[in-house]
């Protein structure tokens, strides 16, 4: 089981505030780091597959980079929206394409 | 709609009934993944299959629990003997394939059960 770490727990913006989260992960045998959203009462969505150390993704105003060799990923959201506010899961890969997940940094941007 | 479906969406049960869950995925995807999630966790892996062949389980699943993909297609999640620990969301996703962007996962909505 791997250990996937992610921080902080929790976070409160402003609107219009940029912040960023972290997710740790152990660096041996990685294979592949996928990020999702998931807003209340809806589905976890795919953000986000990232392979390459040095690899960086954007999607809009959000990116997040890749660190293989010492095992992070970072995303950032530029000029949170309400809309931003949901909670951000981590999930590094196994070869044969199983997930494990981080417990998560759930947002929440006040208007 | 042509995304991943879960029913029931909500499940209450007393202690010690069975519960089976149903899940639909995309289909065309191969792969098919369950999930156990309690409040302020991630997603926790159970199980998952490639077609109909049932790859791994997890050691942290009791023989309670039972999946099945008999056809390659839906899947279903029985619960035997349930007790109040069980009580959580049940989530379903599934995948095009085990690599890369094809293991991108799409979850339905979830079960969420309650054991009183």
């Amino acid at each position: 089981i791997l250990n996937v770490e992610q921080s902080p727990q929790s976070l409160h913006v402003q609107e219009g505030d940029s912040t960023n989260f972290t997710c740790s992960f152990p660096s041996s045998n990685f294979y592949a780091l996928h990020w999702y959203r998931w807003e209340t009462a809806k589905s976890p969505e795919a953000l986000f597959v990232m392979t390459l150390n040095g690899d960086e993704k954007k999607k809009g105003r959000i990116s997040a980079t890749l660190n293989t060799k010492e095992g992070y990923s970072y995303l950032y959201i530029k000029g949170s929206q309400p809309e931003d506010s949901a909670t951000y899961l981590c999930a590094p890969n196994t070869n044969a394409g199983k997930s494990t997940f981080g417990d998560g940094t759930t947002l929440t941007v006040k208007p | 709609d042509t995304g991943v479906s879960q029913d029931p969406r909500h499940k209450i049960t007393k202690r010690g009934q069975n519960v089976t869950f149903r899940c639909d995925p995309i289909s065309e995807h191969n792969r098919l993944y369950w999930y156990r999630q309690t409040l302020g966790q991630g997603p926790e892996f159970l199980t998952y299959f490639q077609n109909e062949a049932q790859l791994e389980k997890s050691r942290l699943l009791s023989d309670r629990f039972s999946a099945e993909r008999p056809k390659g297609s839906f899947s279903t999640l029985e619960i035997q003997r349930t007790e109040q620990g069980d009580s959580a969301m049940y989530l379903c996703a599934s995948s095009l394939g085990a690599h890369l962007a094809k293991n991108i996962q799409y979850f339905g909505a979830g079960t969420r059960l309650s054991v009183l």
